[in-house]
């Protein structure tokens, strides 16, 4: 069926270490993986996307790595900063015309100073 | 350049009543998309418009419609209202009615049933 999982729901690591979010999809014909950040209240931002022909896309302390044999991709935030704290959503195309997008269900994400 | 922009921010109506939610999209994009975000949630996709069609559903009763105009703004209309159709509704802009294109969302409006 149509499904992305993401892990873990909570996360809380110290200023300064990596985290690491990982989520699963179930369509092999999905092609297109947006991470977003959402801050309380605020509206969800899009922080960085991969697509199916490439394996990992870096930018500053953000990366994605993208497992399609495996039909899991990753984000990873070095040395965070306690701005990092939001919740943080994967998503996932649906089918070869990407169709539609399917979110995951959240990271809360803290950083303890 | 303006982001994509939603009215009105804050909504309470009653069970059974009908409301319209409005979207404005990002300058020089052309396709909509609405989701339904529960707290706690990740957003829920309702539909997409693009050349003023639906062009994608999700999993939402008929209840949910929608339309866009030649400017590509949007309207999402809920019909018969539920408790459960608490919410905040997004709204997300990109291009060329696909899916794998990045989206712009909007600040959304928060609808709250009594």
């Amino acid at each position: 069926g149509e499904n992305v999982e993401q892990h873990p729901s909570t996360l809380s690591v110290q200023e300064g270490d990596s985290a690491v979010i990982k989520c699963t999809y179930s369509d092999s014909a999905s092609n297109y993986f947006p991470w977003y950040k959402q801050e309380l209240g605020k509206r969800p931002q899009l922080i960085i996307d991969i697509r199916s022909n490439v394996g990992e896309k870096k930018d500053q302390r953000i990366a994605v790595t993208l497992n399609k044999t495996a039909k899991h991709f990753s984000l990873h935030i070095t040395e965070t900063q306690p701005e990092d704290s939001a919740v943080y959503f994967c998503a996932a195309t649906l089918g070869s015309s990407a169709s539609k997008i399917i979110f995951g269900s959240g990271t809360r994400l803290s950083i303890r100073p | 350049d303006a982001g994509v922009t939603q009215s009105p921010t804050h909504l309470i109506k009653t069970r059974g009543q009908q409301v319209t939610l409005r979207c404005s999209p990002k300058s020089g994009h052309d396709t909509v998309s609405w989701y339904q975000q529960a707290l706690g949630q990740g957003p829920q996709f309702i539909f997409q418009y693009y050349e003023e069609e639906e062009r994608q559903r999700g999993n939402f009763p008929d209840r949910f419609s929608g339309h866009q105009f030649p400017n590509y703004s949007s309207e999402l209309n809920v019909n018969a209202l539920l408790l459960g159709d608490s919410a905040l509704y997004l709204c997300a802009s990109s291009l060329f009615g696909t899916a794998n294109q990045p989206q712009h969302f909007g600040d959304g409006t928060r609808l709250s049933i009594l």
